[in-house]
């Protein structure tokens, strides 16, 4: 079984610039989440939804965040315009229940 | 307080021997705990998952929960190198599949 899976694995852009980042579940994992840690802290949630519907987006920073899951398969997540202070690892995690398997990160380096 | 707090480590630990990581939670209605391994530049990847209070044991892991101090621990045994890594303490909020992680704690195993 294929586990999640992100794209880019990694992303240098300029501050204002956009940046797409993509994540693609488990198969049959309706639950699928967005996380970040930036340099030197924890992991921290951003969203989570359940199929294509948002259940929770109390963790995104601000309205510079989009995060959609059209269809409810894959999911991407937009910062536009990137702030210097975006830069970190995004992890995508999806789950059928409540354990959470964890996508390798895209790597988003804002300059 | 840090709603999870873990030691930073470095842990150092020689091969052979029991490492002990520990993580501590402020939310005494939390009910679901795991623990992340994650070795550089790469995904976390679920070791194990507790929910009740004791030990629960997996091969050379061991989670201990005990929710009356607030804490859930890790132990390792008979460590080897390639346990070295960054182990994550994640407790899941109640009521939500959102998880709340440690700053992770640095093992490092001497050969």
């Amino acid at each position: 079984e294929a586990g999640v899976t992100q794209f880019p694995s990694h992303s240098v852009i300029e501050k204002g610039q956009t940046v797409t980042l993509r994540c693609d579940p488990i198969s049959g994992h309706d639950n699928l989440y967005w996380y970040r840690r930036v340099m030197g802290k924890e992991i921290k949630f951003l969203l989570h939804f359940v199929k294509e519907s948002k259940q929770d987006e109390s963790g995104m920073p601000n309205n510079r965040f989009l995060a959609e899951r059209t269809g409810g398969t894959y999911s991407t997540l937009k910062v536009q315009p990137a702030e210097l202070e975006d830069s970190g690892v995004y992890f995508c995690a999806s789950s059928h229940e409540e354990t959470q398997y964890f996508g390798p990160g895209t790597r988003l380096l804002v300059l | 307080q840090k709603e999870v707090e873990q030691n930073s480590g470095p842990l150092s630990v020689p091969e052979g021997a029991i490492a002990s990581l520990n993580c501590t939670y402020s939310d005494r209605g939390s009910q679901s705990f795991f623990w992340y391994r994650q070795y550089s530049g790469k995904s976390p990847e679920l070791i194990m998952s507790i929910y009740s209070n004791g030990d629960k044991e997996d091969g050379r892991f061991t989670a201990q929960l005990n929710k009356a101090s607030q804490y859930v621990s890790l132990l390792i045994r008979d460590s080897q190198p390639s346990d070295s890594a960054t182990y994550l303490c994640a407790v899941k909020i109640p009521g939500t599949y959102k998880y709340i992680f440690g700053t992770g704690t640095r093992l490092k195993v001497l050969a």
